[in-house]
């Protein structure tokens, strides 16, 4: 099957600070999504994003399918983004509709006043 | 428009037991998946369910079942439960066909003992 791998696997970083996390993935895929895995579990979407670039707000993530690769900006961070980011991903099954996402095994993320 | 929601949202069940849980999708949507997440296996799908058919299933042994029913809901089950049962389960939901982006339930903490 398809391996996602993320990096770096831990991060601390100061209130304020900019942070990149990636993920590589080891084949096409036809859909991508990050999270964020709140404190009690439940994962956040972030964005969709099989390809190109896309910003909400201090987050923005880019998509490079042809490389297999995405990031996740983070800008002047906040102690509330920390936890766990999570990329997954998505390849065609046959020529059927059926879905199922992969997972990296996650970024977690300390921010430190 | 409300999220997917996941009853009961924690649960102690001891080595033998069956337990059954509940995924109500977001309103229009049509497919539910379910994951397990544990701190070594990390977050694995174990199947997913379209108009009250699996379309996909994970590596889990049969001890794992669901059902859809006509409404969308979505409900898993686990017999004979073991100590390595012990996880979150987490439901997805998502519009028909794919790929769409899929939206996670705040999960059910599944304890063992």
């Amino acid at each position: 099957g398809i391996q996602v791998e993320q990096s770096p696997p831990d991060l601390i970083l100061q209130e304020g600070a900019n942070s990149t996390l990636r993920c590589n993935f080891s084949d096409s895929v036809n859909n991508l999504q990050w999270f964020h895995q709140n404190p009690w579990g439940q994962l956040i979407n972030l964005f969709y994003i099989p390809s190109g670039t896309k910003q909400n707000g201090r987050l923005s993530a880019t998509t490079v399918a042809t490389e297999r690769y995405s990031l996740l900006y983070i800008s002047s961070s906040q102690t509330t983004d920390s936890g766990v980011y999570f990329c997954a991903v998505e390849r065609p099954i046959g020529t059927g509709t059926a879905s199922k996402l992969t997972f990296g095994t996650g970024t977690r993320l300390q921010v430190t006043l | 428009k409300a999220g997917v929601t996941q009853t009961p949202r924690y649960l102690i069940k001891t080595r033998g037991q069956q337990v059954t849980l509940s995924c109500s999708p977001i309103s229009g949507h049509r497919s539910v998946s379910w994951y397990q997440q544990t701190p070594g296996q990390g977050l694995q799908f174990l199947f997913e369910y379209f108009s009250e058919t699996q379309r996909n299933k994970g590596n889990f042994p049969g001890r794992f079942s669901g059902r859809q029913f006509s409404n969308s809901r979505s409900e898993m089950n686990v017999s004979t439960l073991e100590l390595g049962d012990s996880a979150l389960y987490l439901c997805a939901s998502s519009l028909a066909g794919r790929p769409y982006e899929q939206y996670f339930g705040p999960g059910t903490r599944l304890t063992v003992t």
